[in-house]
């Protein structure tokens, strides 16, 4: 069965200071995946998708950047975090093709000071 | 406008009783999902249930039902047999189109308390 793995669960960092969070999918192969925001109390926003290894749509224009080295690992980065990039972090995978339902990680929960 | 519309205010059920949660769409695609999804407190979100546009049954799973009314727009969530487990955040969802890249897209969500 397919898993899909998301760390840290909460991340406290200060303002200016980088950011990594990663996330991997196990049993399946050329998943499509996904990075979603939500402030406290709202829905999902979508940040960025990828189709294939290397391959990044973003959705918004934010401090935010997304990368897929490997098949079944993708990464939300920053340079720089500011006071806005506070939020509960959601990777997503689904298969490519008709209407499959997206598989949420466990998220993280980020907070910047 | 708004693709996926959840209006409802803070919904309320007594345990054991059936609520129905409200989600009304737009789109112009004739080929689409409808996807339903439970975020507890916790955070994670949780598949429940899905409808495909072309399908002509609504869709059930366990207590879960999806009332897809097409020609009105509306894809309502049936929980039926509330449980206390069933308090959480739920969340309408849609996709557009059926390549790869096609996005889902979430409406605000609605609260469900779920009283003893």
């Amino acid at each position: 069965s397919q898993t899909i793995h998301q760390w840290p669960a909460t991340l406290v960092q200060p303002v200016g200071s980088p950011l990594s969070l990663e996330c991997t999918v196990e049993g399946t192969s050329n998943p499509n995946l996904y990075w979603y925001r939500q402030a406290a109390g709202r829905g999902l926003q979508l940040l960025f998708y990828s189709v294939g290894i290397g391959q990044i749509s973003s959705e918004v224009p934010q401090n935010l950047s997304a990368s897929r080295p490997q098949d079944r690992q993708f990464i939300l980065s920053s340079k720089k975090l500011l006071l806005s990039d506070s939020g509960f972090y959601l990777c997503a995978w689904s298969g490519g093709v008709h209407h499959q339902p997206q598989h949420f990680g466990d998220g993280t929960r980020l907070s910047i000071l | 406008a708004q693709k996926i519309t959840q209006t409802q205010p803070g919904m309320f059920v007594q345990e054991k009783e059936a609520v129905t949660l409200d989600c009304t769409y737009d789109t112009s695609d004739p080929s689409y999902g409808l996807f339903w999804y439970k975020q507890p407190s916790s955070g994670e979100m949780i598949f429940l249930i899905y409808q495909g546009s072309y399908d002509q049954q609504n869709a059930t799973e366990g207590r879960y039902s999806l009332n897809f009314q097409k020609a009105r727009k509306s894809a309502n969530l049936v929980i039926s047999a509330s449980q206390l487990g069933d308090s959480a955040m739920y969340f309408c969802a849609m996709r557009e189109g059926s390549g790869a890249n096609s996005k889902l897209t979430f409406g605000k969500g609605i609260t469900l308390s779920v009283r003893p």
